[in-house]
């Protein structure tokens, strides 16, 4: 099940810089989509959401951006810091007011943000 | 800041037994998942809860799994006779009612292992 891929295992950059982590989907239906940070031996952190209503949300030093004619969405961190290092999931879900409803994941994204 | 918390963190147990992981969820939410992460792999959905019932479960949650929220505080998932394959570590999570449903916030996790 590949519904939500991203591609890229790790990435490395240097602090201050711009860290870019990409992800893709293949199930139109979805319409609504997180980003989440994990350290080692703690859960999944919230950071961002989107909508597919909106090309764009931005909090603080994250951006994500959705291209739903491309299914493809992307969080921007700038500036990355030391502290960003941590592995990056991409989750989908469909929209629906006062229901429960699963993630679906991708694979993660290990970010070294080097000092 | 409300969290969700989850115990106990790391749980071995023999092949056939019984186990029970526990989730307390944050205060005001009325939603809960389990999902589960195997070494390696995505995290999966396994199941959501909300009004005393199961809302979606997915194919992994069999008849070995169950779920309760035995009282005002606490969620529970239930494994009745566990296999080597059910050693994961095992997230909760809990998201608030109406429009931000979708944004889920984990526990922990507890780190079964199976022998």
């Amino acid at each position: 099940d590949q519904q939500v891929k991203q591609n890229s295992p790790s990435l490395s950059v240097q602090e201050g810089r711009i860290s870019i982590l990409n992800c893709d989907y293949t199930n139109s239906m979805f319409d609504y989509f997180l980003w989440y940070k994990k350290y080692p031996a703690e859960g999944p952190t919230f950071l961002i959401s989107i909508s597919s209503i909106k090309d764009k949300n931005e909090d603080g030093r994250f951006t994500v951006f959705l291209n739903k004619s491309a299914k493809h969405l992307s969080l921007h961190i700038v500036p990355s810091q030391p502290g960003d290092s941590a592995v990056y999931f991409c989750a989908a879900t469909l929209f629906s007011s006062g229901s429960a409803r699963q993630l679906t994941f991708g694979s993660g994204t290990q970010l070294t943000v080097l000092p | 800041e409300p969290e969700v918390t989850q115990t106990p963190s790391h749980q071995v147990t023999q092949m056939g037994q019984e186990v029970i992981l526990r989730c307390v969820p944050i205060s005001n939410h009325l939603y809960f998942y389990w999902y589960r992460q195997i070494l390696g792999q995505k995290v999966e959905f396994l199941v959501s809860f909300y009004n005393n019932e199961i809302s979606e479960k997915s194919e992994i949650f069999d008849d070995q799994f169950s779920v309760e929220r035995p009282d005002g505080s606490n969620f529970t998932l239930k494994i009745r006779s566990t296999k080597l394959e059910d050693s994961a570590m095992y997230f909760c999570a809990s998201s608030e009612g109406g429009l931000l449903a979708e944004t889920q916030y984990f526990g922990p996790g507890t780190r079964l292992l199976v022998l």
